[in-house]
């Protein structure tokens, strides 16, 4: 079964400091990855993906994440922190024999002032 | 502009009442998703459809039900409210497997 994990609940970050929010994956063939974030009391808004190509994805609001095949990780970056970053953010793969999505349990990233 | 909508935003009612969530969506997407949020748990697969009457079970259907008459709306059925199914509720859509899901705003369902 496909499958994703996040093993952080939640990642502080100062901000202007670089940030990293975690994410593996265990699928079967190719994945198809994507990040997407959560502000609150709102539904889930697309960052980026990974099809196929670069392993380096860019993404909104000035995101990147970094595929990597051998470690199955597809970490989420961005170079310099803003407090508006702050918010709900989750790893997701797409079954590669039906349309489903499966999500990871989620990271909370704040960014300190 | 298109859209995804849910209704209503907040809910409560009580163990054993069926309940009905809506979902309607104008982007003409042909998937459309139901999921539910809960802490530890992040998002879980309740129903989904490809299209107009194909409806399919995610991994945490039982209690739910769904029905997919037209294009735009997949409401999803609280057959018997349960106090485990205290939860947010997001749809979602897409009209292409590798694209991205647009999300509704949620419904806070809470079950008394």
């Amino acid at each position: 079964a496909q499958s994703v994990a996040q093993p952080e609940d939640q990642v502080n970050v100062a901000e202007g400091n670089p940030l990293t929010v975690k994410c593996t994956y265990s699928v079967s063939g190719n994945p198809y990855l994507f990040w997407y974030v959560q502000y609150p009391n709102r539904g889930l808004q697309f960052l980026l993906k990974y099809i196929t190509g670069d392993n380096l994805v860019k993404g909104s609001y000035g995101f990147e994440a970094e595929f990597n095949k051998s470690q199955t990780s597809f970490h989420l970056k961005k170079p310099s922190a803003l407090v508006s970053d702050s918010a709900l953010y989750f790893c997701a793969v797409r079954d590669r024999g039906t349309y489903k999505y499966i999500f990871g349990t989620g990271t909370r990233l704040k960014v300190l002032a | 502009d298109a859209e995804i909508t849910q209704s209503p935003r907040h809910k409560i009612t009580e163990t054993g009442r069926q309940v009905t969530l809506a979902c309607h969506q104008t982007w003409n997407h042909n998937n459309m998703f139901w999921y539910r949020q809960d802490l530890g748990h992040g998002l879980r697969l309740i129903h989904y459809s490809y299209g107009v009457h194909d409806t399919n079970k995610g991994e945490v259907s039982d209690g739910y039900s769904v029905s997919r008459s037209n294009t735009e709306d997949l409401p999803l059925t609280l057959e018997s409210a349960a106090s485990s199914q205290t939860s947010v509720y997001f749809c979602a859509s897409n009209s292409d497997p590798l694209e991205k899901l647009f999300f509704g705003s949620g419904t806070q369902l809470s079950v008394l």
